[in-house]
């Protein structure tokens, strides 16, 4: 069936450096991946997403990049602040429309 | 504008008995679609409504049901609890849902326990 992996997991960096995380995918005709980032408490809330006709996109301090031929994404957040913990969830539209989520990853950044 | 509103919040039910969880999402949305979020296994689809139609559904068994108001509003009902039905329940809204899906709004959640 339709699948997304992501890793890792868990994710500890020190602030002011750099967090990576990827995610693939299954579905070759999936065309749209969002990134959510769910606080302690609260619901996911969309960070920042990308279409299948874009290989790259940023935001400030996030960027996501996409490599439809490998069928996986990555999400980099550069100069990491406490404020940036949380859990990172990465998803991929299956064929019916509806949003296929990643396990999710703990991102703890330490002051 | 308001957020997509889930109630109850938290409740704690007993094997064998239902729970009925409600979702009112953002003014002028009309797709609500309920997610499952459990820590082993993420979020897992159940089901999508759209204009008081379910439009998708997720590999759920029967016993977790859902339907849409005229006013968008939404509603699951999970039968004959089972502990492994401790979860988060997630409700989120998007203006068109489906395959024109963009951002989802979700609301807060409501946890459910099952002792």
């Amino acid at each position: 069936g339709e699948n997304v992996e992501q890793h890792p997991s868990t994710l500890s960096v020190q602030e002011g450096d750099s967090a990576v995380i990827k995610c693939t995918y299954s579905d070759s005709a999936s065309n749209y991946f969002p990134w959510y980032k769910q606080e302690l408490g609260k619901g996911p809330q969309l960070i920042i997403d990308i279409r299948s006709n874009v290989g790259e996109k940023k935001d400030q301090r996030i960027a996501v990049t996409l490599n439809k031929t490998a069928k996986h994404f990555s999400l980099h957040i550069t100069e990491t602040q406490p404020e940036d913990s949380a859990v990172y969830f990465c998803a991929a539209r299956g064929s019916q429309g509806n949003l296929i989520f990643g396990k999710g990853t703990k991102l703890s950044v330490k002051p | 504008k308001a957020g997509v509103t889930q109630t109850p919040r938290y409740l704690i039910k007993t094997r064998g008995q239902q729970v009925t969880l409600s979702c009112s999402p953002i003014s002028g949305h009309r797709s609500v679609s309920w997610y499952q979020q459990t820590p082993g296994q993420g979020l897992q689809f159940l089901f999508e409504y759209f204009s008081e139609t379910q439009r998708n559904k997720g590999n759920f068994p029967g016993r977790f049901s859902g339907r849409q108001f005229s006013n968008s509003r939404s509603e699951m009902n999970v039968s004959t609890l089972e502990l492994g039905d401790s979860a988060l329940y997630l409700c989120a809204s998007s203006p068109w849902g489906g395959r024109d899906t963009g951002e989802l709004f979700f609301g807060e959640g409501s946890r459910l326990t099952v002792l």
